[in-house]
């Protein structure tokens, strides 16, 4: 199973929106809707900040959120704040009841 | 609170066989799937195995099919790994991560432990 397709890295000044993409298959992140996102900052673990593609856990900013058009997910984080840089990748359950995550996208606030 | 706890990482040579642990408290343990996703130094994450709440379904990434083995012990609110075989490209930190409870995404982890393939 490829991992699925994400930019390595996305950057944006303070206040401003991001959007990072991420794509898969038919099989995969086309094929349900089960694309989850996570938040990982230097030395710690990974956090889950989307899932089922568009919800927010409780406690996660309402600055993030998701969407999908076919193969493809997307996160954007709005109000870009100095905390929100960190690696974010992209997850998704698969045809072969397996996941899937994406490569991973490095987040610079300039 | 939920906690999920990782142990047993060591260095092994290319070959040598592994066990890895992750205690777990904090919600019912025997309720949820269970995950093994992994880290290679620098590298993104990779998702390794899951195993369901009642034990009876396990599944693998294709890169570690036939090698390990995930297993749970709901007397001691458990998750193992047992890893064989090993090669360097296994040279990771290991994290166990909590299944949601309707959903596929993962949404509690532990801190990982690290597990080092090297002669």
């Amino acid at each position: 199973q490829s991992a699925l397709t994400q930019p390595a890295s996305v950057s944006g000044s303070p206040g401003q929106s991001i959007t990072i993409s991420c794509t898969g298959t038919s099989s995969d992140v086309g094929g349900y809707n089960y694309v989850s996102w996570y938040q990982q900052h230097p030395g710690k673990a990974p956090k889950l900040i989307i899932y089922d593609v568009t919800n927010r856990p409780s406690g996660v900013s309402t600055r993030f959120s998701g969407s999908k058009s076919g193969n493809t997910a997307s996160l954007s984080i709005s109000g870009l704040q100095a905390e929100d840089e960190a690696d974010y990748y992209c997850c998704s359950y698969t045809s072969r009841s397996t996941r899937v995550f994406g490569a991973g996208t490095k987040v610079t606030v300039l | 609170e939920v906690r999920l706890v990782e142990s047993g990482g060591v260095v092994v040579q290319p070959g040598g066989s592994l066990r890895l642990s992750c205690a777990a408290s904090g919600f019912t343990f025997d309720d949820y799937t269970m995950h093994w996703v992994r880290q290679a130094p620098g590298q993104g994450l990779e998702w390794v195995s899951l195993i369901t709440s009642d034990g009876g379904f396990t599944n693998y990434a294709d890169s570690v099919k036939g090698r390990f083995t995930t297993s749970r012990d709901h007397s001691k609110n458990s998750l193992y790994l047992q890893m064989n075989s090993l090669r360097s490209e296994d040279t990771a930190l290991y994290f166990c991560a909590k299944g949601a409870s309707a959903g596929k995404e993962l949404d509690h982890w532990g801190q990982g432990t690290l597990v080092t393939v090297s002669s």
